[in-house]
Formats: C-alpha cells, structure tokens, sequence
C-alpha cells in the first residue's frame, strides 16, 4: 500500500464550481498534514498546513479525518487561475521524512 | 519573503559525468532536503539533512549520490558517474525545526543528461 494516494484526476471543472479532492494516508501516527500545489514545471508551493480541527484560507478549506485516514482540500468559486496540480503531503511522524501523493490535476474551464 | 534558492536553473551533462546541485536554504532552517521529479512522476524524496549530518535516505539515494553542507549557507547534491534515468528536476527544500511546519521549496534544477 502507498503511504499516500490521491485520486489523480484529472479533474476539469468551470469557472465557479466547487470542486474537492481527497487524499489517504497509510500511517496512523502520522503527525503532519500539507496541501502544495505545484503548476507545470514549476516548484511545489504551500497551499495550507491541515489542522486537526480543520482550517480555512479564503476560497480553501482543509479538513483532516484521524479515524479514516483521510484529508481533503475543498476549493469554493473555482478560478482560472486554480488550475494547478494538487499534492498532498504527509509526514509520518516516524521521522523527518515527508511523503508526498501522485498529485490531482485540476483544470476550470471558462 | 524569504526563499530558497537553488542554482544553476537548468544542467546539461554527459553521461557518465558529476554534477553538483547548488541549494541556499532559508537562513533560519535548520531541516534541509533534496528531492526529485522525473517529468510526468511523482515528486521522490532522495534525502533529508539535519545538525550536518543525514538524517533519513530513501532507496533512490544510493552511492551514487551524496549531499554536503560545506559551509553555513550552501546545501549541495552531489551526482557522480550520471546516467540517462537522472535526468529530472531536483528541488531543494528547508524549514525549521519547529513540529508540523512545512517544507519551503526552492525552484529547481533541471537536470539533462545525455
């Protein structure tokens, strides 16, 4: 099993839908939880950190489920400019190592 | 803001040649880490850094590869005797040692070999 599986789309949506992604980890104990987005070619970027009460960033919200082993990232009123792959990104607690998802490509569509 | 920095942007070797891969991390980090991304994979994490020394590696990071901090600033991966499936883009990143804080990622270099 993958330390963590996203869903790779892709996932093409219009301009001001709302669109979610959801991500599985593997490690119970894992201890911290990051949404990046990366554009083509370029480097990944920090989305939000996910907090266990869940935490929202404008149009961004990220929710954290322990007992299923799942976060998600919710994007409200989609732009253009969203259109990016999505990583998630966990850390194992085991130590200093991260792990990231495949990705999810998003693309909105005008 | 403060942001990582990495150099040269793009590296066309030979097979079979050495390359160095230059990393400025932010300046009060203390974590540092090299990863890799073959086009249309996956990022791969390669290795993790902390208190000058390795602090985990993965698979990927064999005898082939060796990561160095040589003085306060700079964060370096070392590729010797390149091969063609090296050719990817390689980011560096940092954070600070304080828990559940995120990685901030330099830019990249893109690694050609031929």
């Amino acid at each position: 099993r993958k330390e963590v599986e996203q869903d790779p789309g892709p996932f093409n949506v219009p301009e001001g839908a709302t669109v979610a992604f959801n991500c599985t980890y593997s490690n119970s104990a894992s201890q911290s939880f990051f949404w990046y987005r990366q554009d083509c070619r370029k480097e990944p970027k920090l989305l939000m950190s996910v907090y266990s009460s869940g935490n929202e960033d404008g149009r961004f919200t990220a929710q954290l489920n322990r007992a299923s082993q799942y976060i998600s990232l919710l994007i409200r009123d989609s732009k253009l400019s969203d259109s990016a792959t999505y990583l998630c990104v966990v850390n194992m607690g085991t130590g200093n190592q991260f792990y990231f998802g495949t990705g999810t490509s998003l693309t909105v569509i005008p | 803001e403060p942001e990582v920095t990495q150099t040269p942007s793009h590296q066309v070797t030979q097979m079979g040649q050495e390359v160095i891969l230059r990393c400025v991390p932010i300046s009060n980090h203390l974590y540092f880490y090299w990863y890799r991304q073959i086009l249309g994979q996956k990022v791969e994490f390669l290795v993790s850094f902390y208190n000058n020394e390795i602090s985990e590696k993965s698979e990927i990071f064999d005898d082939q590869f060796s990561v160095e901090r040589p003085d306060g600033s700079n964060f370096t991966l070392k590729i010797r005797s390149t091969k063609l499936e090296d050719s990817a883009m390689y980011f560096c990143a940092s954070r600070t040692d304080i828990a559940n804080q995120p990685q901030h990622f330099g830019d990249g270099t893109r690694l050609s070999i031929l």
